[in-house]
């Protein structure tokens, strides 16, 4: 079945730092690839999302581009703020059946100042 | 536009009690999701309705059961609470249901099980 695989947090960084989450996925077909975001206290929320391959999804400096050769989705953000301390959860949407979204386990990030 | 509203919010069971939560999607939406979230099992999804029918439901025991409203509005009810159904129950809305569909979460009932 489909499947989502994410690096296990927690991921600690200094403000203005460089972020990277990995994730991977396994599905047959062309998934639509997401990733949400969870703030303290709060239901999930849409961070960006990508339908095909090479595509590139990205919001408030985040990006991750869908690489269809390495079935992957990593999360990257060149200078991250406390503001984005948060667990992120990659996803996907299987193109056939139930379309009900695949989450990973979920990454915390810590970003001190 | 209004979110995901989910209540109560906080709630605090005991044993063998049952729990009723309540779910108002985004007026609009057809298909309410709802999932459990626990630190040691992650995101599990529990069952979807769409139209005031279940299409599809996770590997959960009976115990567990919702059901859906015509106005699109949602219910989820827990019989026989355990210590491990304590938890955030999400429940997600979303408009359409093709492979590049969105949910939008509400903030969670959060149940504690004593």
């Amino acid at each position: 079945g489909d499947s989502v695989t994410q690096m296990e947090g927690p991921v600690t960084l200094s403000e203005e730092a460089f972020l990277t989450i990995n994730c991977t996925y396994t599905a047959t077909g062309y998934p639509s690839l997401f990733w949400y975001v969870q703030y303290p206290g709060e239901g999930l929320q849409l961070l960006l999302k990508a339908t095909k391959a090479d595509d590139k999804g990205s919001n408030k400096g985040f990006e991750a581009t869908y690489r269809k050769e390495t079935t992957s989705f990593h999360l990257e953000k060149g200078s991250v703020q406390v503001s984005d301390s948060a667990v992120y959860f990659c996803a996907l949407s299987a193109a056939g059946g139930s379309y009900i979204p695949t989450f990973g386990r979920g990454t915390s990030l810590i970003v001190h100042p | 536009k209004a979110g995901v509203t989910q209540t109560p919010r906080y709630l605090i069971k005991t044993r063998g009690q049952q729990v009723t939560l309540s779910c108002s999607p985004i007026s609009g939406h057809r298909s309410v999701s709802w999932y459990q979230q626990t630190p040691g099992q992650g995101l599990q999804f529990l069952f979807e309705y769409f139209s005031e029918t279940q299409r599809n439901k996770g590997n959960f025991p009976g115990r567990f059961s919702g059901r859906q409203f015509s106005n699109s509005r949602s219910e989820m009810n827990v019989s026989t609470l355990e210590l491990g159904d304590s938890a955030l129950y999400l429940c997600a809305s979303s408009l359409d249901t093709s492979g590049a569909n969105v949910l939008t979460f509400g903030a969670g009932s959060r149940l504690t099980v004593l």
